[in-house]
């Protein structure tokens, strides 16, 4: 059983434009989300995360929302550049166990020039 | 920095046979983990450490074995490989297990088993 979901497997958008990356979990107990980055033949990357006691975490283009109530998160990248496309990680853990992570399937992105 | 670094990148085995995959870590960090990722899958968790001496299971510890002598190195053991072993592995560390610190990745060993 899935615990964290990323439903679509990929994204295609405009370079200048929104992309806008899902995530949903299941788990009650997850307490801190993040998002990791991947390109191909190597490790993800840490992007940006959200503890539950916030509904927004902002840096630079990339702004991370969780709607808790939804048990729901998204990845606003604004404006979106042609290095921006990976593969997107959403990540999840609780009690501050970021040695313990959950991940989803991940999302391709890719933007276009 | 060289911050995580894995050996080898790549390693083909046959069914049977025994290797170790090596993880280090010169960032001085107290918890490190191995995943294992495979085509349209995330990342899982395989066995994870919190300190020298200290390894737990994960969520796919079986076919795994792992220990934790010092703080650097944390290395996976793959006692009698199988084909459903095929896969990406992943090792990371992170300084603590609280809330605002991120864990950073090697950059993968690609195992083939036949």
């Amino acid at each position: 059983d899935q615990q964290v979901k990323q439903n679509s497997p990929s994204l295609s958008v405009q370079e200048g434009r929104i992309s806008i990356l899902n995530c949903d979990y299941t788990n009650s107990m997850f307490d801190y989300f993040l998002w990791y980055k991947k390109y191909p033949a190597e490790g993800p990357t840490f992007l940006i995360s959200i503890s539950s006691i916030k509904d927004k975490n902002e840096d630079g283009r990339f702004t991370v929302f969780l709607n808790k109530s939804a048990k729901h998160l998204s990845l606003h990248i604004v404006p979106s550049q042609p290095g921006d496309s990976a593969v997107y990680f959403c990540a999840a853990n609780s009690g501050g166990s970021n040695y313990k992570l959950t991940f989803g399937k991940g999302t391709l992105l890719t933007v276009n020039p | 920095n060289a911050g995580v670094t894995q050996t080898p990148k790549f390693q083909v085995l046959k069914t049977g046979q025994s290797m170790t995959l090596q993880c280090a870590q010169d960032m001085n960090h107290e918890y490190m983990s191995w995943y294992r990722q495979d085509p349209g899958m995330g990342l899982r968790l395989i066995h994870y450490s919190v300190g020298a001496g200290i390894t737990d299971q994960g969520e796919v510890p079986n076919g795994y074995n792992v220990s934790r002598s010092t703080t650097e190195d944390f290395p996976l053991r793959l006692l009698s490989a199988a084909p459903s072993q095929t896969s990406v592995y992943f090792c990371a560390s992170s300084r603590d297990g609280q809330w605002g610190t991120e864990a950073f990745f090697g950059q993968g060993t690609r195992l083939t088993v036949v």
